[in-house]
């Protein structure tokens, strides 16, 4: 079974800098793509990069560009998102998806960041 | 890139049947057949329901039906249930290898 694990919810300060995961199981991880989706408090999704977890070939939104960095750790089948100094705006709520083929077919259960001072 | 159009809230009755439309331009919805619509229940994660215009997952009730013509893609709600009602995303694959989503559809049923 398709699994995507993230990693749970987190509480920072504005400036603080933060990570958070995504794990997949039941797939042959290094063979697809995975995405990063951002969703603001009762608004809609916003497609944020995509890594792929096979060499780490990364693509970015030019809305997220320079904002968020995505990585991969293949030795332990994860992605990662991460900040280096975290804003209020950026509270919301995170998925990680995988990529097959052009279709985001599963997805984890996302994970809630709330910064606030 | 703005985000595809889609309406903001359509409503139906049960067994009736409803349309989401999903506008993009050709360098999107109309340029690629890679468009998927997602069903997001409140405090849940979205559920893929339609892949490359047209096709459904495994598990997925054939109630939902896609469709695309020129830069519009479509998704149709048969036979509408109570259990429908969600938050609707259409997305497409774009020219500059990113993914776009539309503002997304509130579906009430009556």
């Amino acid at each position: 079974e398709v699994q995507l694990v993230q990693s749970g919810a987190e509480v920072k300060k504005p400036g603080e800098s933060l990570k958070i995961s995504c794990k997949g199981s039941g797939y042959s991880f290094t063979s697809y793509w995975i995405g990063w989706v951002r969703q603001l408090p009762g608004k809609g999704l916003e497609w944020m990069g995509i890594i792929y977890s096979g060499d780490s070939d990364t693509r970015y939104s030019p809305s997220f560009q320079g904002q968020v960095t995505i990585s991969v750790d293949k030795s332990i089948n994860t992605a990662h998102l991460q900040w280096s100094s975290l804003k209020a705006s950026d509270t919301a709520m995170y998925y990680c998806a995988r990529r097959a083929g052009y279709t985001y077919d599963y997805w984890g259960q996302g994970t809630l960041v709330t910064v606030s001072s | 890139q703005s985000a595809l159009t889609q309406p903001a809230s359509v409503s139906g009755s049960p067994g009736q049947s409803i349309t989401i439309s999903c506008t993009g331009t050709s360098s999107d919805v109309g340029g690629y057949n890679y468009v998927s619509w997602y069903q997001q229940h409140p405090g849940e994660g979205p559920r893929l329901m339609i892949y490359e215009v047209s096709n459904r997952p495994s598990g997925v009730s054939n109630r939902f039906s896609g469709s695309k013509s020129g830069n519009t893609a479509s998704l149709t709600i048969s036979g509408l249930q109570a259990e429908d009602e969600a938050d609707y995303y259409c997305s497409s694959h774009t020219s500059s290898s990113t993914l776009l989503f539309g503002g997304g559809t509130k579906l009430t049923v009556l």
